[in-house]
């Protein structure tokens, strides 16, 4: 079955713009979550959904970043006037938590460059 | 807060030699611990969930072992080859929420 799949795969913007990156999760998975690996840096928790329940935000950097979940399946992630140190790669990964697994499957991710 | 090492940062070994990745953690109170593999540019691919129940995984040539008690994890790669060259990252996980990752091994397999 189809993966995690995110897009754009690449992202080029200037400093100030803002940036959306999208995240669809595998089929059925109740979980989602945002995590961003910058360069020499282990990968850092962002946000997590779980099926109507408010979102865990506790790993969003500032409030220029937010996300949503629409319908229980695709994600965005919106970072606001972006910043030189918002370059990063975006992973997002999806698990169906039901059997206790939580095991976590991950995108290929969205690599962000602001200039 | 959860804090995850892995040793060492880089290896490098002769194609077919067996070798072992080391991962600690600080706090044992952990739900599961997740191998997950990285290409150069790509996502990552899990490898291997061992829950804090279990002592070991085993899928083909990779072995992942659990110490809840010493706060450990070693991945064992037998007979390693030259497409095993990537890097290795170790993941707890405290319940349904999110991971705390180590910040990996960079392992090249020389043919």
């Amino acid at each position: 079955g189809a993966g995690v799949s995110q897009s754009p795969s690449n992202k080029v913007t200037e400093k100030g713009k803002d940036v959306e990156l999208r995240c669809d999760p595998i089929s059925g998975h109740t979980a989602l979550y945002w995590y961003r690996q910058s360069l020499g840096q282990g990968l850092e928790f962002l946000i997590y959904f779980q099926g109507n329940s408010a979102p865990d935000k506790s790993g969003l950097p500032s409030d220029r970043f937010s996300a949503e979940r629409t319908g229980g399946s695709v994600s965005t992630l919106t970072i606001q006037r972006t910043q030189q140190e918002d370059s990063a790669v975006y992973l997002c990964a999806s698990s169906y938590l039901a059997g206790g697994s939580y095991e976590q499957y991950f995108g290929p991710g969205t690599r962000l460059t602001v200039t | 807060k959860q804090e995850v090492t892995q040793i060492p940062a880089a290896l490098s070994v002769p194609e077919g030699e067996n070798l072992v990745l080391n991962c600690s953690f600080t706090d044992s109170a952990i739900y599961n611990l997740q191998w997950f593999r990285q290409d150069p540019g790509k996502g990552l691919t899990s490898l291997l969930l061992i829950q804090s129940s279990q002592r070991e995984q085993t899928s083909g040539r990779l072995n992942a072992s659990l110490d809840k008690s010493s706060g450990r994890s070693t991945l064992y790669i037998a007979a390693s080859q030259p497409g095993d060259s990537a890097t290795y990252l170790c993941a707890v996980g405290t319940g349904a929420n999110n991971l705390f990752f180590g910040t990996g091994t960079r392992l090249t397999v020389i043919p």
